[in-house]
């Protein structure tokens, strides 16, 4: 156990809609990162939030977005999902602000787009 | 996205014997990373390089940063069945980090 917790574990949808998804980051880790894991693209760092503020962005789309709150928690908001959206999502988090911090990964959020 | 280049992409090895799998990209990095990732977890950092030409180990898994910057590579020695899994490698850059597509270790008793 990582101490990263992420809900739901599972996510079923429709096309077109709009889902959240959260992460709740280890006890006293400021920094929560975000990743995308489908079969086709491997593993995608989306963005990274630092004590609120965001810190780095990688291969977000626009439709996708983001925000850390004052607990600390993390919301990954998707809109107008498609098909290609289907994968599973992870949070991680660090200690600090660096990129290379070791994270810690969450067991994921397995979404699937019908 | 961007993507570093991981091969093998899989292996089947029996117990006991080493491992090897590098990653190569076009673009230079300033840190390397390698990752394990378990069925239905999230991956866990194995090994952090951060200087060109480093060689660093952990346990019986060995990875070096490649003097060019733009390659890395984990060898697991003497296999044992809980290295099974899927390994990835992460180049970090200015403000990006990018993965390897994997490679998924099987591993025959």
């Amino acid at each position: 156990d990582s101490g990263v917790t992420q809900t739901p574990k599972h996510l079923i949808t429709a096309t077109g809609q709009r889902v959240t998804l959260r992460c709740s980051p280890r006890s006293g880790d400021l920094s929560v990162y975000w990743y995308q894991q489908s079969l086709d693209q491997g593993l995608q760092f989306l963005i990274q939030y630092y004590n609120g503020e965001e810190r780095a962005k990688g291969n977000i789309l626009e439709r996708f977005s983001a925000q850390q709150f004052p607990d600390l928690h993390s919301e990954l908001n998707l809109s107008s999902l498609e098909l290609g959206d289907s994968a599973l999502y992870f949070c991680a988090s660090s200690a600090a602000a660096g990129l290379i911090d070791t994270q810690y990964f969450g067991p994921g959020t397995r979404l699937t787009v019908l | 996205g961007q993507q570093l280049n991981q091969s093998p992409q899989s292996m089947f090895i029996q117990e006991g014997e080493d491992v090897s799998m590098n990653c190569t990209s076009s673009s230079i990095f300033n840190t390397w990373l390698w990752y394990k990732q378990d069925p239905g977890e999230g991956p866990v950092l194995l090994i952090a390089l951060y200087k060109a030409g480093e060689l660093t180990s952990n346990g019986r898994l060995t990875a070096q940063f490649g003097i060019t910057r733009k390659d890395s590579f984990l060898n697991i020695s003497a296999s044992i069945p809980s290295d099974v899994g899927i390994y990835f490698c992460a180049g970090r850059g200015a403000q990006k980090l990018v993965f390897g597509q994997g490679t998924r270790l099987t591993i025959n008793p």
